[in-house]
């Protein structure tokens, strides 16, 4: 079975600080997401990659960035972390962009 | 993304009641999936639905790919506790497949022994 783990469980960090989420699969998949969830909104897409240092917008990308330097690991970066970003960060993978989605338990960061 | 309009929004009915959910869409979808999301953990996917009027049985599940392309149904039959959670309807345009998949808002559904 495809495994994708998310480093962190759940995290707390402070308005203005950095943070790295990481997220590491283990299929040898071209594509890699990253989604936020928030109650009332579903999963919303900030960023995905479709192969190593590639990187496409997602939805809501504003104050997100993303590095992939391996094809393994998919790492999402606040540059500046602020409270409206307080959220469930669910990271994914598939052999396919259309199908086959395999996604992490979650990072629930709380920005305070 | 293109907007899933998925609903109802919330169920809650007793063991044994079957459930029915929908995810509808002014566009056209290449793919439409559903998947399950348990508390605390990530989704998980049920049903992946890849043709119009395609209709896939996963045990007591049942989904169908709409005729027209732009619409989806999952069925829960005979319902129990652990169907809890919430289910969303994923798809990918038919317009955009250089794109990721596109989400519903999800469907929370609670069941009562």
């Amino acid at each position: 079975d495809v495994k994708v783990t998310q480093s962190s469980r759940y995290l707390v960090k402070r308005t203005g600080e950095k943070v790295f989420l990481e997220c590491v699969q283990d299929m040898d998949h071209e594509n890699m997401f990253w989604y936020r969830q928030d109650p009332g909104l579903g999963l919303r897409l900030i960023y995905f990659s479709y192969d190593v240092k590639m990187k496409e917008k997602g939805d809501i990308p504003e104050g997100y960035s993303v590095s992939r330097e391996k094809k393994e690991r998919f790492s999402l970066i606040l540059e500046s972390a602020s409270t409206n970003q307080t959220s469930m960060y669910l990271c994914a993978s598939s052999l396919y962009l259309g199908y086959g989605y395999t996604f992490g338990s979650g990072t629930r960061l709380t920005v305070v | 993304g293109q907007q899933l309009n998925q609903s109802p929004q919330s169920m809650f009915i007793q063991e044994g009641e079957d459930v029915s959910m929908n995810c509808t869409s002014s566009s056209i979808f290449n793919t439409w999936l559903w998947y399950k999301q348990d508390p605390g953990e990530g989704p998980v996917l049920l049903i992946a639905l890849y043709k119009a009027g395609e209709l896939t049985s996963n045990g007591r599940l049942t989904a169908q790919f709409g005729i027209t392309r732009k619409d989806s149904f999952l069925n829960i039959s005979a319902s129990i506790p652990s169907d809890v959670g919430i289910y969303f309807c994923a798809g990918q345009l038919a317009s955009n497949s250089g794109y990721a998949l596109n989400f519903g808002k999800g469907t929370s559904l609670l069941v009562t022994p």
